[in-house]
């Protein structure tokens, strides 16, 4: 069974910027959501989605979106890129929500 | 929203000895806390969980304990062995089934076991 697959796996971009990152999640699994992980803030939850709709969202500005595809592929994308937005971006797969999440290898995106 | 504690940052301990890593949760709604082990350039990987309705949970050297009246869950490795050496996250998730995975994670310990 193939797990979480994240790409790309590096990005560097400039400031101001726009970026998609895509994850395809493990089949059969409905439920995605997106991480941000830096050193000094961790992992914080940026949103979820399931069957195309997002459920839950994190306490991110409105340049950080996402959507999801009818074969649970989702992508995230942010806009206007800040020196800030400087990350690993990681996403994890569940069958349902509360339940075991698998991640990804994650993206790390290098914002100059 | 939920807020979750956990301490200490960095461990070190002898290969053998036990290490326990605590963590604090604010929701008293949370009912599901996994805990994810993150070896250096991978990925985080689950190791053990426990819901809300079970007090205690143990998977080989692995075990978690949870008390709900305190808001705090442990980590507790016995026999330590250097492959343990990671970074274990706790994490607690809000609401039901239905409500989604939306885990808050803890900042993180740096478990170190020396040979």
């Amino acid at each position: 069974k193939a797990g979480v697959t994240q790409t790309p796996r590096y990005l560097i971009k400039t400031r101001g910027q726009q970026v998609t990152l895509s994850c395809s999640p493990i089949s059969g699994h409905r439920s995605v959501s997106w991480y941000q992980q830096t050193p000094g803030q961790g992992l914080q939850f940026l949103f979820e989605y399931f069957s195309e709709t997002q459920r839950n969202k994190g306490n991110f500005p409105g340049r950080f979106s996402g959507r999801q595809f009818s074969n649970s592929r989702s992508e995230m994308n942010v806009s206007t890129l800040e020196l800030g937005d400087s990350a690993l971006y990681l996403c994890a797969s569940s069958v349902e929500g509360n339940t075991e999440a698998f991640f990804g290898q994650g993206t790390r995106l290098t914002v100059v | 929203g939920e807020n979750v504690e956990q301490h200490p940052s960095t461990l070190s301990v002898q290969e053998g000895d036990s290490a326990v890593i605590k963590c604090t949760y604010s929701d008293s709604a949370s009912n599901y806390f996994p805990w994810y082990k993150q070896e250096l350039g991978k990925r985080p990987q689950l190791i053990i969980d426990i819901r809300s309705n079970v007090g205690e949970k143990k998977d080989q050297r692995i075990a978690v304990t949870l008390n709900k009246t305190a808001k705090h869950f442990s980590l507790h490795i016995t026999e330590t062995q250097p492959e343990d050496s990671a970074v274990y996250f706790c994490a607690a998730s809000p609401g039901g089934s239905n409500t989604g995975n939306q885990f808050y994670f803890g900042t993180g310990t740096s478990l170190t076991v020396i040979p």
